[in-house]
């Protein structure tokens, strides 16, 4: 099993630019995640999926679109990137939430830099 | 509103000595709380992951306890190795505002460990 991956894992765009990040795993896990990471604050979550065809906001949602049209795949669109942007971005992947052994695996990250 | 701290932020030991790692959380009703590692410019790997019921648990050289009353958790590395330098982060699982699951991350103890 190669668990999660991403795609690609490193960018560097211009303000205004577009892109998707792609994340895909092969665990046959219900619930699916993006965050973020940022020098000297804890990851931050962007939007997570219940289920193939849904999406919800996390903590910080706004430049951010995502969208899960199969279960195993979980995309993370950026229409007009902004230098604030510039990020470590993580998916995420776990069997369903509300239990105490539930655990969330992680794929390698992709790297951004917006100019 | 759930916060997670880690301190301290970045620690030195020898080869060969036992540390511990610690991570209090501000709120107690927690479903569980996960230990990870990150290497540089890598992804989240789970080491641990203890259930709100449980007190601790172990694998190999490494044993996590919990205590929710008093909101704390730490992670004990016994016979240090060069291996082990790397970041490590705990995250709790709770319940949000909105009644949905959210993993909450501290901001990571750097380990390093000397030859």
């Amino acid at each position: 099993n190669a668990g999660v991956t991403q795609t690609p894992k490193f960018r560097v765009l211009k303000t205004g630019q577009s892109m998707t990040l792609l994340c895909a795993q092969d665990m046959n896990h219900e619930y699916m995640y993006w965050y973020r990471q940022d020098p000297g604050m804890g990851l931050r979550l962007i939007h997570y999926s219940v289920g193939e065809g849904t999406t919800a906001k996390g903590e910080v949602p706004d430049g951010y679109n995502v969208s899960r049209l199969k279960k195993q795949n979980f995309l993370l669109g950026l229409e007009s990137a902004a230098p604030s942007q510039t990020s470590v971005y993580f998916c995420a992947s776990s069997y369903s939430a509300l239990l105490e052994y539930n655990e969330q695996f992680f794929g390698p990250g992709t790297r951004l830099t917006v100019l | 509103k759930q916060e997670v701290t880690q301190i301290p932020a970045a620690l030195s030991v020898p080869e060969g000595e036992n540390l511990v790692l610690n991570c209090s959380f501000t709120d107690s009703a927690i479903y569980n709380l996960q230990w990870f590692r990150q290497d540089p410019g890598k992804g989240l790997t789970s080491l641990l992951l203890i259930q709100s019921s449980q007190r601790e648990q172990t694998s190999g050289r490494l044993n996590a306890s919990l205590d929710k009353s008093s909101g704390r958790s730490t992670l004990y590395i016994a016979a240090s190795q060069p291996g082990d330098s790397a970041t490590y982060l705990c995250a709790v699982k709770s319940v949000s505002n909105f009644g949905n699951e959210k993993l909450t991350f501290g901001t990571g103890t750097r380990l390093t460990i000397i030859p």
